[in-house]
Order: structure tokens, then sequence, then C-alpha cells
């Protein structure tokens, strides 16, 4: 029973570096999305994938990029890396678009040197 | 803007104890107001609230909704250590979007 899965749980760059975490669901939900976590910020909306096809930016997009590679899959990258970008990074997916109950990957921390 | 604010930022009681937890929110278009548990890593759903009033229970755990004074309380009664976490609030508005608060972090002592 895996739910969201998330790689990787813990990833060191360097400034300007780029990477993809990676995040797929085996609960046939539709929506899918991506926040970040930062202390005293709360869980603050990166992007979102309402249903396979379709992206949309959230709260803090600025940085990254999506992929909705198929109904399972939702990918975060980051182009060029920047300590801005040092935070925990969680995956979620729903059944609908923010609809209820959203299940969490277990949370990607990335450190940006 | 959407705000969502939880208090207190942190609270320390002692096994036994009952606690409440508060989460205010100033929203456009409220849909629903949702409690989660975080833990050591993902959070988990606690409760979703749509209709003032109506009391949502799960064992020791209790939430209720104000939409007219525009809050939610969650209280835990009988506190045991395994309710040492942080409990964040999210507030679902009509334009798909899930705004949390900072989140309240629980710490109960033996």
């Amino acid at each position: 029973n895996a739910g969201v899965t998330q790689t990787p749980k813990f990833q060191v760059l360097k400034t300007g570096q780029s990477m993809t975490l990676q995040c797929a669901q085996d609960m046939n939900h539709n929506s899918m999305y991506w926040y970040r976590q930062d202390p005293g910020m709360g869980l603050r909306l990166i992007y979102y994938s309402a249903s396979e096809g379709t992206t949309d930016k959230g709260e803090v997009p600025n940085g990254y990029n999506v992929s909705r590679l198929n109904k399972r899959e939702f990918s975060l990258r980051l182009e060029s890396a920047a300590p801005s970008q040092t935070s925990v990074y969680f995956c979620a997916s729903s059944l609908m678009a923010l609809t209820g109950e959203l299940f969490f990957g277990e949370g990607s921390r990335l450190t940006v040197l | 803007e959407d705000k969502v604010v939880q208090s207190p930022l942190s609270l320390v009681v002692h096994e036994g104890d009952t606690v409440t937890l508060n989460c205010s929110y100033e929203v456009t278009n409220f849909r629903s107001l949702l409690w989660y548990k975080q833990e050591k890593k993902a959070p988990t759903f606690l409760f979703m609230l749509t209709s003032s009033g109506i009391e949502k229970k799960s064992g020791r755990l209790s939430s209720i909704l104000d939409k007219k004074e525009l809050f939610s309380i969650l209280n835990i009664t009988a506190t045991q250590t395994g309710d040492s976490a942080i409990y964040l609030c999210a507030v679902e508005v009509g334009n798909e979007k899930l705004t949390f608060g900072t989140g309240t972090r629980l710490t109960i002592i033996p």
C-alpha cells in the first residue's frame, strides 16, 4: 500500500545545479500537487495538476517547472537551484482537484549551498 | 489575499491535559476547512469541516467550525505522548486553492 512516493528523500545541491523531484501515486487520483514547507511559513503550493494533461501555478511557482507525465506521476524540476529553494518538498494527491483530503508523500529535504 | 492564522504557535502540556487549538481565516469563496496532523514526515488528514456548528469527532479529537466568526477549533482530550505533532489547518477556496496556516506545534510531556 504505497500511496504517494517521492524520490529522493534527501538531496544537497550547489547553487546553479539542476535536479528533478519525482512523485508517483498508486491511488488512481486525478489531482497532484507540489508544496514546500519552510519554518514559520506553513505549506505553500508551488504547482498543481488538477487532472492529467493540465498544470497550474500555485502560490510560489518561480524557479520551478513541473511535468504531469501520466496520471500516476508528477515531477518538479529546479532548473538552476538557489539557496532560497532550500526547503522540505511534499508531493500530494487527491481524488479530485482540491476537494477534501490530500494524501501526502513523506517529503524530500533539499539543501542548496 | 487569503489568510489562515493558527494559534498558539506552540504549546507544551502534560499527559492527560485537554488542549484547544485555534484556526482563524480570512478568505474569499470559502468551501471547507481541513485539519492535518504532521508527526515526523507526511501530514495526515484528521477532519474536513464544511458546515457551521456541526462537530466532527474521532476518538479523543474533535473539531467544530464557526463560519460566522470565521474560525475553527481542534480539541484533544486526555492527551497522550503520541499526540505530540504539528497540527495544520488548511482552508479550501473556490478557485481550487488550499491555503495552509503555519501550524501549532504541540508537545505532550509524560
